[in-house]
């Protein structure tokens, strides 16, 4: 089975562009979860996506969106980049469903290499 | 809420010594609680999970975790450390709310130094 694909590896921005980061989940699998990595604040949620509907948000400003397709795959989108914003950007997916499997492998989280945003 | 506290930002032990990476979380339900390890510029690859059951778990790469509820603590253990360990950890509780949604919470991570 193939891993979770994150698009492009390697992005540079300048301030105020913006830019759409994407990732391919893990075949079945119907939940996608996009972090914030830097060594300052750590790996920090920004959004999960189960079925094409937002269900859960972590505190970042409305400058940071996504959504996600019919087929599960995801995309994240910054507008008016900030320096702030260059960091490793993960995506995660699990099968996060009511009726997938048991409880126990919901929550398991399979990780992608992730995209390294450079913003200058 | 649930959080995850990692005792110990950097750790440094010699090879071929045992690893202790401490894990101490808040739950106000049964947590789910899992270990990663990031090597330099990739992402986080399970290295094993609690769930239900055995409290004793055991991972990939000689690694184990032992939950007890009693201390709220879920430390990662390595017999004997090996240069190719030197990565960074990340603990991380979950639960599943109903209807199958999920929150993760990630702790600090702690960044393990394997010296010659």
């Amino acid at each position: 089975k193939a891993g979770v694909t994150q698009t492009p590896r390697y992005l540079i921005k300048t301030r105020g562009q913006q830019v759409t980061l994407s990732c391919s989940p893990i075949s079945g699998h119907r939940s996608v979860s996009w972090y914030q990595q830097t060594p300052g604040q750590g790996l920090q949620f920004l959004f999960e996506y189960f079925s094409e509907t937002q269900r859960n948000k972590g505190n970042f400003p409305g400058r940071f969106s996504g959504r996600q397709f019919s087929n599960s795959r995801s995309e994240m989108n910054v507008s008016t980049l900030e320096l702030g914003d260059s960091a490793l950007y993960l995506c995660a997916s699990s099968l996060g469903g009511p009726r997938d499997l048991a409880v126990k492998y919901r929550n398991e989280q399979f990780f992608g290499p992730g995209t390294r945003l450079t913003v200058l | 809420a649930q959080s995850v506290t990692q005792l110990g930002s950097h750790v440094s032990v010699s090879e071929g010594a045992l690893v202790l990476l401490r894990c101490n979380y808040s739950s106000s339900v049964p947590p789910y609680l899992f270990w990663y390890v990031q090597y330099p510029n990739q992402g986080l690859q399970l290295l094993l999970k609690y769930t239900t059951g055995a409290t004793l778990v055991k991972g990939i790469n000689g690694f184990e975790a032992e939950f007890k509820k009693s201390e709220t603590s879920f430390h990662l253990t390595k017999p004997s450390a090996h240069m190719s360990d030197a990565a960074e950890y990340f603990c991380a509780v979950s639960f599943a709310f109903s209807g199958g949604y999920q929150k993760v919470t990630f702790g600090t991570g702690t960044k393990l130094q394997v010296i010659p």
